[in-house]
């Protein structure tokens, strides 16, 4: 059972553009949302979190979306840079140490 | 400098072989875990460990052991009974609940 869902495998957007980047998720017992950005054959690095209890945080180009209703949350960078080029985790905690993964996505920045 | 430290970058095993991954934290962190990440898939859970001397099978536990007898190791052992070890592995900490976890720079393990 796949609890966290992120269906778009790829993503190109311009440079200066908008990227949002999808993540679905099943388990309602979620508080915690966590995007990481990932290069080849390094670990994730953590880019931002969104608690259950806001339906929107920000940092600088990066902001989180949260919709409880519909078990969605978005990744949204404004404006896109080449260097953002990358594969992008979103992840869920329920307050038990697990966090749980989705697949990725993986944008490329066109210049 | 604080982080987590994964050793080392790059493993190689033959087959039927126990092999040992060292994963040090120096963030003084109560909570550590291990991943992996196999080719088109997200990170999946193997093991955590909230506090010393406790740690949590994960979702695909079987074939792997861990000990946690320091706050700052969590050290992975991938046994023969796994299946299909080669995989990147990923060790990672963090504060608290509902607090970001930090990676390591993860171990590429390589069965022959």
């Amino acid at each position: 059972d796949q609890q966290v869902k992120q269906n778009s495998p790829s993503l190109s957007v311009q440079e200066g553009r908008i990227s949002i980047l999808n993540c679905d998720y099943t388990n309602s017992m979620f508080d915690y949302f966590l995007w990481y950005k990932k290069y080849p054959a390094e670990g994730p690095t953590f880019l931002i979190s969104i608690s259950s209890i806001k339906d929107k945080n920000e940092d600088g180009r990066f902001t989180v979306f949260l919709n409880k209703s519909a078990k969605h949350l978005s990744l949204h960078i404004v404006p896109s840079q080449p260097g953002d080029s990358a594969v992008y985790f979103c992840a869920g905690d329920s307050g038990t140490y697990k966090y749980i993964f989705g697949t990725g996505t993986r944008l490329k920045v066109l210049a | 400098d604080g982080g987590i430290t994964q050793s080392p970058k790059y493993l190689f095993r033959k087959e039927g072989q126990n092999v040992t991954l060292s994963c040090e934290q120096n963030l003084n962190h109560d909570a550590m875990y291990w991943y992996r990440q196999d080719p088109g898939q997200g990170l999946r859970l193997i093991y955590y460990s909230q506090i010393v001397n406790d740690f949590q099978k994960g979702d695909i536990a079987e074939g792997y052991s861990v000990s946690r007898e320091k706050k700052e190791s969590f050290p992975l052992t991938v046994t023969s009974a796994q299946k299909n070890p080669t995989a990147f592995y990923l060790c990672a900490s963090s504060r608290a609940k509902a607090t970001e976890a930090f990676f390591g720079q993860g171990t590429r393990l390589t069965v022959v």
